[in-house]
């Protein structure tokens, strides 16, 4: 069975830094890119950062640039999160994602396998 | 690129058929796919490529459209269908989610 879980969540003071971590298993972790991908509460999905397969490149959406890392570690079939200097607005619940592909003959992506979630709230 | 999805809220009855659409700000092609999600859980993937139907959903989804205007429809709704729906473009990055449509009774 594939699956992604995700862990690390929990509460935080403003300021403040948290890892977060995705445990991958029943796929070739290595051979695909992976996504993160939040929900602040009662709120809409927010696409948040990307990792190719094999470490880079790594694609952030502007709210986290510079304050978020994304990366993976192909030999523990393990995706991080590093998210530091944290505001309230990033509370949420992270999702982990598996990006795949379909060529039809054209390829097209798709996140196609996600995690339960693991909620981070920050406050103080 | 940013993604608008309407309606927001959508009611209907078991047995309608619904459509809603997605608006993109600028061609996208057809880099889209579209998400049902229920309170608590992860999004599940409903179609890809605009109008792909991702194995296991059921044949009662469709979807259509290309460049800058999508639309997903649903025939026959049935009560497993009452969730949100959301539209993400995958041209290019940052990605982006719609805000979503929530149907409802």
């Amino acid at each position: 069975e594939v699956l992604l879980v995700e862990s690390g969540g929990g509460l935080v003071q403003p300021g403040g830094s948290l890892r977060l971590s995705c445990a991958a298993s029943g796929f070739t972790f290595k051979s695909f890119a992976m996504h993160w991908v939040r929900q602040p509460p009662g709120e809409g999905l927010e696409w948040i950062a990307s990792v190719s397969d094999v470490g880079s490149p790594t694609f952030y959406t502007d709210s986290v640039k510079g304050r978020f890392t994304v990366s993976r570690d192909n030999s523990k079939n393990t995706l991080y999160l590093q998210m530091n200097s944290l505001r309230a607005d990033d509370t949420a619940v992270y999702f982990c994602a598996k990006y795949s592909h379909s060529c039809l003959p054209l390829c097209f992506y798709y996140l196609d396998v996600w995690g339960r979630g693991t909620p981070v709230t920050v406050s103080s | 690129i940013q993604l608008t999805q309407s309606p927001t809220f959508l009611s209907a009855s078991v047995g309608d058929t619904v459509s809603f659409t997605c608006r993109a700000s600028r061609d996208i092609l057809n880099y889209l796919a579209w998400y049902q999600q229920k309170p608590g859980k992860a999004p599940n993937l409903l179609i890809f490529a605009a109008s792909t139907l991702q194995g296991g959903v059921p044949s009662r989804f469709s979807g259509s459209g290309s460049e800058t205007e999508f639309t997903l429809t649903i025939s026959s709704l049935q009560p497993e269908d009452f969730a949100t729906y959301y539209c993400l473009q995958l041209y290019s990055f940052p990605f982006t989610f719609g805000p979503g449509t929530k149907v409802d009774f």
